[in-house]
């Protein structure tokens, strides 16, 4: 069965340091994998998304995460972090050979803190 | 702005009432998707329509129902609600039905409150 983990509950950083949000996932073959961001009181909003090919992949606002198949993880980070960027970040995994949504488990969330 | 609506923003009952929310895609959007996020749940995935058709569905309970109108706003029925209900539910929408090629566009939720 698929399962995604997020090690880090809550992360702290200050402005301008650089991030790593950590994500691996559990799964039979190459997943779908995505990254999305929730501001407080927002809906989510899609970061990136990986289904093949280069595994290091750009995303909105200055992001980019590595798919890495030996370590089943799919990493998010940002070379500079800026206030703006505090909020909630959720790894998602989709099963690559299903076509149903239904395959789509997201995984418990990081929230980020940025320090001025 | 997502362009997804949902209504309302906040949602006070009591236990074993009905509650109907209700979510309207962005334009040209077929697919309506309906997430809960709770503390202690996360984020699930709960059923999705596409042009009126149920396409896919997730850990909804049979107490729940949800349908996609000719006009594509979506609403989603709650019923013999329970403490553990509590929670803020989000709509979203994409044009296509298949997930893995387009972008979902989420609502700002409907924080609901069972008492």
């Amino acid at each position: 069965a698929q399962s995604v983990t997020q090690p880090d509950i809550h992360i702290t950083v200050s402005e301008g340091a650089s991030l790593e949000l950590r994500c691996n996932y559990s799964y039979g073959a190459t997943p779908y994998l995505f990254w999305y961001v929730q501001s407080p009181g927002q809906g989510l909003q899609l970061l990136l998304k990986y289904f093949s090919g280069d595994t290091l992949v750009q995303g909105i606002k200055g992001f980019e995460a590595e798919f890495k198949r030996s370590q089943s993880s799919f990493n998010l980070r940002k070379p500079s972090v800026h206030w703006s960027d505090a909020a909630e970040y959720f790894c998602a995994v989709g099963a690559s050979m299903k076509t149903s949504y239904d395959k789509v488990i997201f995984g418990p969330g990081t929230s980020l803190s940025v320090i001025p | 702005d997502s362009g997804v609506t949902q209504t309302p923003k906040h949602l006070i009952t009591a236990t074993g009432q009905r509650v109907t929310l209700r979510c309207s895609p962005r334009s040209g959007d077929l697919s309506v998707y309906w997430y809960q996020q709770s503390l202690d749940q996360g984020l699930q995935f709960l059923i999705q329509y596409y042009n009126g058709e149920e396409r896919a569905k997730g850990n909804i309970l049979e107490r729940f129902s949800a349908q996609q109108f000719p006009d594509l706003h979506s609403e989603l029925n709650l019923s013999s609600l329970e403490l553990g209900d509590s929670a803020l539910y989000f709509c979203a929408s994409s044009v296509g039905w298949d997930w893995r090629r387009g972008e979902q566009f989420f609502g700002p939720g409907t924080r609901l409150t069972v008492l």
